[in-house]
């Protein structure tokens, strides 16, 4: 099982749409988690943190379901400028490096 | 802007050349990070440093690869000699070891011919 795994996508979504992403994690001890933004041919940035439950930043929502080792984000009333990879990342517990899932396209359309 | 100067941003040699790429980290980090990315393999950390010291290198592909950080704002990675599959973008980031986040520089697009 890879670390982190991701939904490729892409997802085609109208202006105005919710979208949802999930990712899984295999590595139990993680305690941080991450969402990176990449537009095409950038650097990643990062979008949003969760280090508990879940966090909520505007029309983006974190949850993180350790049970099932699972993290999501959500986006509301989706922007054409919101069409980007959306890349998942965990840090192994313990250390400072990260790994990343293959991302998620998403396209907005009008 | 994330605070991170790469240099070159593009760059386009020849198999057998040697490459060197640089970073510029903003001052007062604890950690600085060397990727690697392709459509193939995805964002791939090859080695990171602490207070400039090398703490992982296990990511570095193989012995024509090295990496340096000679001071707190300065870092290079080093191919060579290079070859076409060492074609990909290779991006610097940085962290203050605050609950693992990291903040990348632009980028370096690497062609090996």
């Amino acid at each position: 099982r890879k670390e982190v795994e991701q939904d490729p996508g892409p997802f085609n979504v109208p202006e105005g749409a919710t979208v949802a992403f999930n990712c899984t994690y295999s590595n139990s001890a993680s305690q941080s988690f991450f969402w990176y933004r990449q537009d095409c041919r950038k650097e990643p940035k990062l979008l949003m943190s969760v280090y508990s439950s879940g966090n909520e930043d505007g029309r983006f929502t974190a949850q993180l379901n350790r049970a099932s080792q699972y993290i999501s984000l959500l986006i509301r009333d989706s922007k054409l400028s919101d069409s980007a990879t959306y890349l998942c990342v965990v840090p192994p517990w313990g250390f400072q490096k990260l790994v990343f899932g293959t991302g998620t396209r998403l396209l907005v359309s009008p | 802007d994330a605070g991170v100067i790469q240099s070159p941003r593009h760059e386009v040699t020849e198999m057998g050349q040697e490459v060197t790429l640089r970073c510029k980290p903003i001052s007062g980090h604890d950690y600085l990070f060397w990727y690697r990315q392709t459509m193939m393999r995805g964002l791939e950390l090859l080695i990171y440093f602490n207070n400039n010291v090398p703490i992982d290198d296990s990511g570095m592909p193989e012995d024509r690869f090295s990496a340096k950080m000679p001071n707190a704002s300065f870092s290079t990675l080093k191919i060579q000699p290079s070859e076409p599959r060492d074609s990909a973008v290779y991006f610097c980031a940085w962290g203050t070891g605050d609950y693992n986040e990291q903040f990348f520089g632009p980028g370096t697009r690497l062609t090996v011919l």
